[in-house]
C-alpha cells in the first residue's frame, strides 16, 4: 500500500462513452501527476498539478480532461476515446513538484483502461 | 536521441550473481536520480535515488552516478528471483524540476 489509491481498477468503454478516472493520496502530498504506460512504451506523463495549479500538460489530447479540486485528489475525464488510449493509467504524488527528494513519486496501482 | 536512455535487455543474470543495469541521459542540467521497480502488472515502486557523484548503497542494491559521462547505474548484489522484474531510470533536471523523465525500462530476470 502506497498511500494512493486509484479507482477504478479496470474499465471498459465505448468510444462514445464518458467515465472518469479517479486517484486520492493520503501522504500529505502537493504534487500529483497522470502517466499513461502502454504496452511496450515507456511511462508518458500526461499532467502535474503542484498545489492545485496544473503545471505541466504534455499535449495530451483534449478527449482527456484532468481536474484537482484539492492537493489529495486527483480525475481524470475521459470522452470519446479512441482504441489507441486503451493502457494502464498510473496516478503518483510527491512532496511537491520540485528538484532531489521533494519529486520522489508515489505511485498508485493504476487503471487498466480498455476502449472498444 | 532518446532523454534517458537504458539498456534494452532483456537482462538475465544467475541467483546470486551481480545484475548490473545502466542508464544514460542527455540533458547536462540533471539535478536527481531514481530508479523503480515495477513488476509485472504492478505500479513502480522507489529502489534508490541519488543526487550527487559517487555509489550510494543500500542494502543489495548500489546506485552509481557520474555526471561527467551523464550516466547513473544500478547494482544488485546476490540477485534473487524475487529481483526478477523491470527497472525504470528516472532523472530530473534544472530546466523541468518535478518532471521525471523515464527510460524504456529494462526487464531482469533472475533464474533460480
Amino acid at each position: 500500500e502506497t498511500g494512493v489509491t486509484q479507482t477504478p481498477r479496470h474499465l471498459v468503454m465505448g468510444m462514445t462513452n464518458k467515465k472518469s478516472l479517479k486517484c486520492e493520496q493520503h501522504l500529505g502530498h502537493n504534487a500529483m501527476y497522470w502517466y499513461k504506460q502502454s504496452a511496450k512504451k515507456p511511462l508518458e506523463l500526461m499532467f502535474v498539478y503542484n498545489f492545485k495549479e496544473q503545471t505541466e500538460n504534455n499535449s495530451v489530447p483534449s478527449r482527456f480532461s484532468p481536474e484537482c479540486p484539492n492537493s489529495s485528489h486527483l480525475f481524470l475525464h475521459l470522452h470519446t476515446l479512441q482504441p489507441e488510449d486503451s493502457a494502464l493509467y498510473l496516478c503518483a504524488s510527491s512532496q511537491e513538484q520540485g528538484s532531489l527528494a521533494k519529486n520522489i513519486q508515489y505511485f498508485g496501482a493504476g487503471t487498466r483502461l480498455s476502449v472498444l | 536521441q532518446k532523454e534517458v536512455e537504458q539498456n534494452s535487455g532483456p537482462l538475465s543474470v544467475p541467483e546470486g550473481a551481480i545484475a548490473s543495469l545502466n542508464c544514460t541521459y542527455s540533458d547536462r542540467g540533471s539535478q536527481s536520480f531514481f530508479w523503480y521497480r515495477q513488476y509485472s502488472g504492478k505500479s513502480p515502486e522507489l529502489i534508490m535515488f541519488i543526487y550527487s557523484n559517487g555509489d550510494k548503497e543500500d542494502g543489495r542494491f548500489t546506485a552509481q552516478l557520474n555526471k561527467a559521462s551523464q550516466y547513473v547505474s544500478l547494482l544488485i548484489r546476490d540477485s534473487q528471483p524475487s529481483d526478477s522484474a523491470t527497472y525504470l531510470c528516472a532523472v530530473n533536471g534544472v530546466g523541468n524540476a518535478g518532471k521525471s523523465t523515464f527510460g524504456d525500462g529494462t526487464t531482469l530476470t533472475v533464474k533460480p
